[in-house]
């Protein structure tokens, strides 16, 4: 069965500083990792996915995520937050089948 | 073009009463995914649709949870009766899914509320 898991469930960060989300997943055979943010009041927006290739991906709102197998992270990062980078952010991992499965969620709060 | 829509945006039942959700996804996508998010918790699979026919309905709950994609677009989730942990918020999404294109874009949800 795979498995995500978000061991923070909320990050704070200083207006400019790095902003880093950590995801490890557990999947047989290959995985398909996505992040997704959500906004209050809104839906789940895609940021990124990796299928395969470069460890490192870019997405959306400047955001990157790097994927390391034998770490089975794929951990979020942004160099420099915005305040409007608060939000809930799910990571997800899709494996056998068309299903994603969720990590619990990281709250973001960038203070000015 | 318009994303993943779903109807009504919240809803407020009495235990026992019937409830039904809709979705309609993004135009032309063959897939449609049904998730829920329950108190807070993970958000969990439901059940899949590739145009009318159900993939994948391993994460229904039980039977009191029905969905159906009648003619391929939109879905309806209908919950019959429903119970106090049926509250949660209710997520539709859709996906192309040829080649690389499988991320899966989502609707606002619907916030169920079971009283």
């Amino acid at each position: 069965a795979q498995s995500v898991a978000q061991p923070e469930d909320q990050v704070n960060v200083a207006e400019g500083n790095p902003l880093t989300v950590k995801c490890t997943y557990s999947v047989s055979g290959n995985p398909y990792l996505f992040w997704y943010v959500q906004y209050p009041n809104r839906g789940l927006q895609f940021l990124l996915k990796y299928i395969t290739g470069d460890n490192l991906v870019k997405g959306s709102y400047g955001f990157e995520a790097e994927f390391n197998k034998s770490q089975t992270s794929f951990h979020l990062k942004k160099p420099s937050a915005l305040v409007s980078d608060s939000a809930l952010y799910f990571c997800a991992v899709k494996a056998a089948g068309n299903k994603l499965t969720f990590g619990g969620g990281t709250r973001v709060l960038v203070k000015p | 073009e318009a994303g993943v829509t779903q109807f009504p945006s919240h809803s407020v039942i009495e235990k026992g009463q019937t409830v039904t959700l809709r979705c309609d996804p993004i135009s032309g996508h063959d897939n449609l995914y049904w998730y829920r998010r329950v108190m807070g918790k993970e958000i969990k699979f439901l059940l899949h649709f590739v145009k009318e026919s159900k993939q994948d309905e391993s994460g229904m709950p039980n039977n009191r949870f029905l969905a159906e994609r009648t003619g391929g677009t939109y879905s309806t989730l209908k919950v019959q009766p429903a119970e106090l942990e049926d509250s949660g918020v209710y997520f539709c999404a859709s996906s192309l899914n040829p080649g690389s294109a499988i991320e899966q874009f989502f609707g606002p949800g619907t916030r169920l509320t079971v009283l």
